[in-house]
């Protein structure tokens, strides 16, 4: 089985600001890394996923995650923030060889505030 | 621009009624997903169907809850009798069913149920 910690519920931060959302998994087989955005009062949408290659990636919005499989960790990152990036972000995971299903397994979700 | 939609976007009812929600998949999308979404405990899977077949409801309490899809455009989730426990926003969500798991999930704007 797969799971997702991720390490802030809460991260404030003010307009302009670099922010960085810490999420770790754990699985004993490799995975897909998703993260996806919730804006208030809507579903979520995806900003970038990790399959396979560089492991850096580059998403929607200016956003970028970087897998590390050493330290199992699939970080969100963003140089410069907008108020508009004000939304719950979830990290999620799935295994890559799996024959039965795609379900996500999602972490509890860190809530990023920003502020003029 | 192809969206998932759901209804009803909201839904008061009281202990023991049955509930039951809506979800009409992107067209040519061949899985479907039912997630429930608390406070406590964050996002979870219910259940979920690949070309109309339900692959995985393990997620979903057996005794109270059913999910189905009479159609390719239609999936139902039914909650008999509803529990305020229930309380949460449920999300459907469908993909193309890429193999491996690799595909993006497009989620609906969600069912606010509240069971008094």
């Amino acid at each position: 089985a797969q799971s997702v910690t991720q390490l802030d519920s809460q991260v404030p931060v003010f307009e302009e600001a670099p922010v960085e959302l810490r999420c770790n998994y754990s699985s004993s087989v490799s995975v897909y890394l998703f993260w996806y955005v919730q804006y208030p009062n809507q579903g979520l949408q995806l900003l970038l996923k990790y399959l396979s290659g560089s492991t850096l990636v580059k998403g929607i919005n200016g956003f970028e995650a970087e897998f590390n499989k050493s330290q199992t960790s699939f970080h969100l990152r963003k140089p410069s923030v907008h108020i508009s990036d004000t939304a719950e972000y979830f990290c999620a995971v799935t295994p890559s060889n799996s024959n039965s299903g795609y379900a996500l397994n999602f972490g509890k979700g860190t809530s990023l505030l920003v502020t003029p | 621009d192809a969206r998932v939609t759901q209804t009803p976007r909201h839904k008061v009812t009281e202990m023991g009624q049955e509930v039951t929600m809506r979800c009409q998949p992107i067209l040519g999308h061949n899985t479907v997903f039912w997630y429930r979404q608390t406070m406590m405990q964050g996002l979870e899977l219910l259940a979920y169907f690949r070309n109309r077949a339900p692959l995985d409801d393990s997620g979903m309490p057996k005794d109270r809850f059913s999910a189905e899809m009479p159609d390719a455009t239609l999936a139902t989730l039914k909650i008999q009798p509803s529990e305020p426990r229930d309380s949460a926003v449920y999300f459907c969500a469908s993909g193309l069913g890429q193999a491996g798991g690799e595909e993006t999930q497009y989620f609906g704007p969600g069912t606010r149920l509240l069971v008094l």
